[in-house]
C-alpha cells in the first residue's frame, strides 16, 4: 500500500512564525501536491511538484512556497503565517499519469 | 476542467444502496469523471473513474448517462462506515501535474 505521511496532525502557531509541514511517501512517485481544505470551499490546490526541484503554482501559491530535494519529501513552507491561513492542510502523491492521487491524513494548522 | 454540481446531503438507509448524482453538464470529449471520498479526519480516498462506460470496482459503480452531462456513484450496500463527503471531479486524464479540482461534495449520511 502506498502510504504518504505528514509531519503532525495538529499545529499551532503564532502570527509572523515561520512553518513547515513536511509530507513524505514511500512508493517513488513523481507527482506530489499540496491542497488546504476550508468549509465550503472544498480542495484548493496550492502548489505541486513533478520531479526533485520542480514546482508550479496551483490556483492559490500567495502566502506559501514549497521544496522538493528529494523525491519522496515534499515541504510546504509558510514564510510569515497569518490567520488567514488557518486551515487544513492536504498532501498528495500520484504516480506519472496514473489516475489515483493518494492523500495523506492532514495537518490542521491553526494561526493565532 | 468542467464543473460539477452535486447536492449538499444525502441520507441512505444502512444496507441499501446509495445513489449520489452528479451534474458536469459542460465536460468536454477528453475529459474524465472521477469520485473521491472523505472520511472525517482523513484524507480524500479515490473510488473510481469512468470516461463514457459504466464502471464497477469493489468499491461502487459509476453510471454515466450517454450525453455525459451527469452520473452517478452508487454503493450498491451502504454502511456506516460510508458515511463521508463523496466528491465528483471532472477532468482530463493526463493534464500537467495530474491535479484535482475538488468542490463542495455531498455529504453522505448512512443511519442505522
Amino acid at each position: 500500500d502506498v502510504k504518504v505521511t505528514q509531519s503532525s496532525r495538529y499545529l499551532v502557531k503564532r502570527t509572523g512564525e515561520k512553518v513547515f509541514l513536511e509530507c513524505v511517501q514511500d512508493m517513488d512517485h513523481e507527482n506530489m501536491f499540496w491542497y488546504r481544505q476550508d468549509p465550503g470551499l472544498g480542495l484548493r490546490l496550492i502548489y505541486f511538484s513533478y520531479d526533485v526541484k520542480m514546482k508550479e503554482k496551483g490556483d492559490i501559491p500567495e502566502g506559501y512556497s514549497v521544496s522538493r530535494e528529494k523525491k519522496e519529501r515534499f515541504s510546504l513552507i509558510l514564510e510569515s503565517a497569518s490567520t488567514n491561513q488557518t486551515s487544513m492542510y492536504l498532501c498528495a502523491t500520484v504516480e506519472g499519469y496514473s489516475y489515483e492521487q493518494y492523500f495523506g491524513p492532514g495537518t490542521r494548522l491553526t494561526v493565532t | 476542467d468542467a464543473k460539477t454540481t452535486q447536492p449538499p446531503s444525502m441520507d441512505c438507509a444502512e444496507g441499501r444502496a446509495a445513489n449520489l448524482p452528479c451534474n458536469h453538464s459542460t465536460i468536454s470529449g477528453n475529459e474524465y469523471v472521477y469520485w473521491y471520498r472523505q472520511i472525517h479526519s482523513q484524507g480524500p480516498q479515490y473510488i473510481i473513474h469512468g470516461l463514457k462506460n459504466n464502471e464497477t470496482n469493489e468499491m461502487a459503480s459509476l453510471i454515466i448517462t450517454e450525453d455525459r452531462k451527469s452520473s452517478t456513484l452508487i454503493l450498491p450496500h451502504a454502511t456506516l462506515r460510508d458515511t463521508a463527503v463523496y466528491y465528483c471531479i471532472v477532468r482530463v486524464a493526463n493534464n500537467a501535474g495530474n491535479m484535482l479540482t475538488f468542490g463542495g461534495g455531498t455529504r453522505l449520511m448512512v443511519k442505522p
